[in-house]
């Protein structure tokens, strides 16, 4: 059975305070590995994807990479807009499996002013 | 805006009862996702519909059901509401519906639906 889990579970920084967040999994055939954002009360928002080891991607202060077993996203001198729960999802390959994702429970990030 | 529309925006009914979500997938997309999201379970996957077939299953309870229309619109039927069924109620949509076509994967979510059992 496909697993993710993201740690910490929440993160708290000051403003400026760069750091990163986990996601390890293991899923059999990983197609591709998915970052969302999802403010309270709202749905997910899509921020990148990632297909292969030693891939990365970069959107303004964040940035995804990902390896066999983990993904990090990277927060760059991060913003209090940027306080939201950030989710890492897998898509595994197969077809009786669909295009379904496998979501982690999330790390609620809070940047403080 | 992701362009994935669900109605209604809130639902609060009684046990036993039954009620319909609604979603209208972004312009273009041929597959629907519905997922689950409680406060101790996080987002889980219910069912997928690829061009008005169903296409995955996840752990839907068998008092719930979905289909897809020919206008590729989805319905996500809940019955026999119990209070552990109150949760926010999310509708996805991507391009593809084949885990092989990963560029046209990425699923865009709608705003959900709360629903409140009382």
């Amino acid at each position: 059975e496909d697993q993710v889990t993201q740690s910490p579970e929440a993160l708290r920084l000051q403003e400026g305070e760069s750091s990163s967040l986990n996601c390890s999994y293991t899923v059999s055939g990983l197609r591709g590995l998915f970052w969302y954002r999802q403010d309270p009360g709202k749905g997910p928002e899509f921020l990148f994807t990632l297909y292969s080891a030693g891939e990365e991607k970069e959107k303004e202060r964040l940035k995804a990479t990902l390896t066999k077993k983990e993904s990090f996203l990277h927060i760059t001198a991060p913003k209090p807009e940027d306080s939201a729960t950030y989710l890492c999802a897998v898509l595994r390959g197969g077809e009786t499996s669909g295009s379904r994702l496998t979501f982690g429970e999330g790390t609620q990030l809070t940047v403080n002013p | 805006d992701s362009g994935v529309t669900q109605t209604p925006k809130h639902l609060i009914t009684a046990t036993g009862q039954r009620v319909t979500l609604r979603c209208s997938p972004r312009s273009g997309d041929l597959s629907v996702y519905w997922y689950q999201q409680s406060l101790d379970q996080g987002l889980q996957f219910l069912i997928q519909y690829y061009n008005g077939e169903e296409r995955a299953k996840g752990n839907i309870l068998e008092r719930f059901s979905a289909q897809q229309f020919p206008d590729l619109h989805s319905e996500l039927n809940l019955s026999s509401l119990e209070l552990g069924d109150s949760a926010l109620y999310f509708c996805a949509s991507s391009a593809s519906g084949l885990a092989g076509d990963v560029s046209k994967n990425i699923q865009y979510f709608g705003a959900g639906t709360r629903l409140s059992v009382l």
